[in-house]
């Protein structure tokens, strides 16, 4: 079946620092994957992408990269701010034509100036 | 551009009382999908539509919840009768069928059932 893990949280983190969240999967065929972010009473939005093996998403500072022979899709930044304090999701897209994302169980980040 | 709109915003209610959510997609976009969001279980599908058509509806927790989408620019999910244990942010999303890819997400409904 389809199934994302991703490391449990909170995280907290002093302004400037290096952030690496884990996220590794469970598919059929070849998923493409992302990372959602979202802020304290929004909706979630799309923060990077990517849809083939070594391919690397980035948005923001933020950067991930799909490895396929660890089945890995990990998140880093390399100087976090106090605003990039959220709730991020990995999630991917099955190849087999469904619409429907599977999402991990989120990651809390807190980031203290 | 207008994003996915969601009403209402917040929601309190009786255990009991019939509860029904709204969301507009995107214009244009074809695909819509509903999600809950707890603490315990985190963020789950409840049903996605295509074309106004209900794709998968396994997410959905049991017969207390219904969900419809008349026309390519609304939808409802009701809940009746409601009951404590579905107090959740429900969220809305919709996407392109061309570009399946990017879901984009509604500001949610804090649903409280007392």
């Amino acid at each position: 079946g389809n199934s994302v893990t991703q490391m449990e949280g909170p995280v907290t983190l002093s302004e400037e620092a290096f952030l690496t969240i884990n996220c590794t999967y469970t598919a059929t065929g070849y998923p493409s994957l992302f990372w959602y972010v979202q802020y304290p009473g929004e909706g979630l939005q799309l923060l990077l992408k990517a849809t083939k093996a070594d391919d690397k998403g980035s948005n923001k500072g933020f950067e991930a990269t799909y490895r396929k022979e660890t089945t890995s899709f990990h998140l880093e930044k390399g100087s976090v701010q106090v605003s990039d304090s959220a709730v991020y999701f990995c999630a991917l897209s099955a190849q087999t034509g469904a619409n429907n994302l599977f999402f991990g169980t989120g990651t809390r980040l807190t980031v203290i100036p | 551009d207008a994003g996915v709109i969601q009403s209402p915003r917040h929601e309190v209610t009786e255990m009991g009382q019939e509860v029904t959510l709204r969301c507009k997609p995107i214009s244009g976009h074809n695909s819509l999908f509903w999600y809950r969001q707890t603490m315990m279980r985190g963020l789950e599908l409840l049903i996605y539509f295509n074309n106004n058509v209900p794709i998968d509806d396994s997410g959905m927790p049991e017969d207390r919840f219904s969900a419809k989408m008349p026309n390519a620019s609304f939808s409802t999910l009701k809940i009746q009768p409601s009951e404590p244990r579905d107090s959740a942010v429900y969220f809305c999303a919709s996407s392109d069928l061309g570009r399946p890819l990017e879901q984009f997400f509604g500001p949610g409904t804090r649903l409280t059932v007392l």
